[in-house]
């Protein structure tokens, strides 16, 4: 079973609607959790960090954590063709060295 | 602003060439990561350091080496490059159990 799950996409909505994006995770005390955000060709950068259950808003993201289901979410509101990009979730995991997991990432796609 | 760095940003280079990739970061921090990632494909992690003198290799078998001589600086080495070793090569770094934050990577090609 992978360790960092994330559905593969593409995953496309219309500009200004809300994308949300899943992630779920093997460890259940895993206790730091990301999401990257990685554009065609470049370097992937953090947007979101969250550490606790519940949401966490940051502009138009929010990440909403629920350790008990071991899943972690993105939402963006108002979305923008600018926001058009693979989107990694990434997970300290128990047993992995201190390292983050990343899963393979949703490619999405805002359609103007 | 970047405060990790990778040089060169674009590498093309023949068969059986060595090649060294560097990466420097301003930040202090003591966690360094090298990751090999493939057009549209996921993240592989190749090679990290805790610290200096600390390299551990990554989940990805890889024929590079690599060193941590100084705090600040993560070179990756080719001792012969391949046409396999064609990829997308990203430095990294962070505290303990902090997030990562990336170079702007090494585009390698072999021919």
């Amino acid at each position: 079973q992978k360790e960092v799950e994330q559905n593969s996409g593409p995953l496309s909505v219309p500009e200004g609607a809300i994308a949300s994006l899943n992630c779920t995770y093997s460890d259940r005390v895993s206790q730091s959790f990301f999401w990257y955000r990685q554009y065609s060709g470049k370097s992937p950068e953090l947007i979101m960090s969250i550490y606790s259950n519940g949401d966490k808003e940051d502009g138009r993201f929010t990440a909403q954590l629920n350790k008990a289901s071991q899943y972690v979410s993105l939402l963006i509101r108002d979305s923008q063709p600018s926001d058009s990009a693979t989107y990694l979730c990434a997970v300290n995991l128990r047993g992995s060295q201190g390292n983050l997991i990343f899963g393979k990432g949703t490619k999405l796609s805002v359609k103007p | 602003e970047a405060d990790i760095y990778q040089t060169p940003r674009y590498l093309v280079i023949g068969t059986g060439k060595k090649i060294t990739l560097e990466c420097s970061q301003t930040m202090g921090h003591d966690k360094m990561y090298w990751y090999q990632q493939d057009p549209g494909m996921e993240l592989h992690l190749i090679h990290y350091s805790y610290g200096v003198n600390s390299t551990e290799k990554g989940d990805l078998s890889s024929e590079s080496t690599v060193s941590r001589i100084r705090t600040e600086h993560f070179p990756l080495t080719l001792e012969s490059a391949r046409p396999s070793h064609t990829s997308q090569y990203l430095c990294a770094s962070s505290r303990y159990n902090s997030p990562l934050h990336f170079g702007n990577g090494t585009r390698l090609t072999v021919t």
